[in-house]
C-alpha cells in the first residue's frame, strides 16, 4: 500500500511570497489533515478535511494560509503572503474515517519550509 | 485545551531500558497514543491505548497509563540504536489529535 506523499520536500522562499504544498493520501481514506511542526515542537493541527468538506480549521490562520481538497482526494496548503514564522515542516496525514477507534493517522515525510 | 508534556531529551545505553513520560490535562481523552519521528521523516505511529486500559504490551513496548494522575509512559525494552529518534505522545478527545513536543532518545553503544 502506497502512503501518504507530499511535494515540495524542501522549499525555500522570501518572506511576502507566496507557497502551495500538495497531499497525495493513501487511497480511500476519508480524512486529510495538514499540521505546521515548528523546529523543537509538536505537530499543531492546521486543518481537518473529512472528503471534501472542512471539519477544524480553528487554528488556521485564514488571513494567509488557504487550503482546499477538491473532489475529496488530493489537496493543497497554500500561504500567501509568507512571514518568517511560517517556517516549519508542514505534514499530511490522512485516516480512513474520523471517529473511528484507534483511527490510526498515517503521516507523509513533510515538507520543509524556510521563509528568509 | 487539552496540554500534553513531555520531557526533552533522554539518553540511555545500548541493551538497557527507556522509559519516557508524558503528561496530558483532558481527562476526557478517549485514546493515547506514542508517534516516532525519524530525521527527516514524518510519524510513525508505535502504539495507543484506550483511556480504560492501564497497560498494553508489544513486543518491546510497553505503554502505563495512570488515568488519575493523567500520566503515560513508554517503555523500550533492550533498547537499541535504531531506536534513537523523537518520540511523540498525543491525545485525542474528540477527533484531534493534541501533541506534545516530544522527547529526542539518544542511545549510545
Amino acid at each position: 500500500e502506497a502512503g501518504v506523499a507530499q511535494s515540495p520536500r524542501y522549499k525555500i522562499i522570501e518572506k511576502r511570497q507566496s507557497v502551495a504544498f500538495w497531499c497525495n493520501p493513501i487511497s480511500g481514506h476519508a480524512t486529510l489533515y495538514w499540521y505546521q511542526q515548528i523546529l523543537g515542537q509538536g505537530p499543531k493541527l492546521l486543518i481537518q478535511f473529512q472528503n471534501n468538506g472542512v471539519v477544524d480549521d480553528s487554528q488556521l490562520p485564514k488571513d494567509r494560509f488557504s487550503a482546499e481538497r477538491l473532489k475529496g482526494v488530493d489537496s493543497t496548503l497554500k500561504i500567501q503572503p509568507a512571514k518568517l514564522e511560517d517556517s516549519a515542516v508542514y505534514l499530511c496525514a490522512s485516516s480512513p474515517l474520523a471517529g473511528a477507534p484507534g483511527n490510526e493517522q498515517f503521516f507523509g515525510p513533510g515538507t520543509r519550509l524556510t521563509v528568509l | 485545551g487539552e496540554d500534553v508534556e513531555q520531557s526533552l531529551f533522554l539518553s540511555v545505553r545500548e541493551g538497557d531500558s527507556s522509559v519516557i513520560n508524558c503528561t496530558y490535562t483532558d481527562s476526557s481523552s478517549t485514546y493515547l497514543y506514542w508517534y516516532k519521528q525519524e530525521p527527516g521523516a514524518g510519524l510513525q505511529l508505535l502504539t495507543y491505548i484506550f483511556s480504560n486500559m492501564d497497560m498494553k504490551q508489544d513486543q518491546r513496548l510497553t505503554v502505563l497509563l495512570n488515568k488519575k494522575d493523567k500520566h503515560l509512559s513508554l517503555r523500550i525494552a533492550d533498547t537499541q540504536t535504531g531506536d534513537s529518534a523523537i518520540y511523540f505522545c498525543a491525545a485525542r478527545g474528540t477527533d484531534k489529535l493534541i501533541f506534545g513536543t516530544g522527547t529526542r532518545l539518544q542511545v549510545f553503544p
